[in-house]
């Protein structure tokens, strides 16, 4: 039962464009989401979050907005840059409705930024 | 401020043999948690601290795995009688009071 979905595996995008990046959630009891940027061979690196209660967050190129009602949040990367390319993982938890402390990901999206 | 550390980077092992990896948390962290990631998966949460304390474990934590925090300092994650299927990436994460976790660069662990 995958609670966190983000269905697309790959994304190709030019340098200098924006990357949107999607993903689902089915259970309603997450109330904090956030998304994570893995290179080969090194652990998940945290880029930015978003609780509940808000539709969007912003941190300089990265800005993640979140649609509670449809259960989807997204994050856009703009501009694009070479750098950018790795698998990114949507994550989701619910410590603050009396659910775990812990993460639930999604598969990830691999991100391709083409110079 | 040091990040999470893992120890060792990559094992590989023959099957039936026991296996012990090692996670430093970030120092004022006291949250620590462990999560496996197999190919094309994202990290399933396997364990999680809060201090010494063992709060939480998922199904996926066989009676042949079994962590430790001493300390309330660095973790233990031993595997007992290795099998072909535990072969993945753990990982370890740290947090202080917040939803967002710290991941250290995971230790690959081989089967054969």
């Amino acid at each position: 039962d995958q609670q966190v979905k983000q269905n697309s595996p790959s994304l190709s995008v030019q340098e200098g464009r924006i990357s949107i990046l999607n993903c689902d959630y089915t259970n309603s009891m997450f109330d904090y989401f956030l998304w994570y940027k893995k290179y080969p061979a090194e652990g998940p690196t945290f880029l930015i979050s978003i609780s509940s209660i808000k539709d969007k967050n912003e941190d300089g190129r990265f800005t993640v907005f979140l649609n509670k009602s449809a259960k989807h949040l997204s994050l856009h990367i703009v501009p694009s840059q070479p750098g950018d390319s790795a698998v990114y993982f949507c994550a989701a938890n619910g410590v603050n409705q009396g659910g775990s402390e812990k993460l639930v990901f999604g598969k990830g999206t691999k991100l391709t930024v083409n110079p | 401020d040091t990040g999470v550390s893992q120890d060792p980077r990559h094992k590989i092992t023959k099957r039936g043999q026991n296996v012990t990896f090692r996670c430093d948390p970030i120092s004022e962290h006291n949250r620590l948690y462990w999560y496996r990631q197999t190919l094309g998966q994202g990290p399933e949460f396997l364990t999680y601290f809060q201090n010494e304390a063992q709060l939480e474990k998922s199904r996926l934590l066989s009676d042949r795995f079994s962590a430790e925090r001493p300390k309330g300092s660095f973790s233990t994650l031993e595997i007992q009688r290795t099998e072909q299927g535990d072969s993945a990436m753990y990982l370890c994460a740290s947090s202080q009071e917040s939803y967002e976790q710290y991941f250290g660069p995971g230790t690959r662990l081989t089967v054969t």
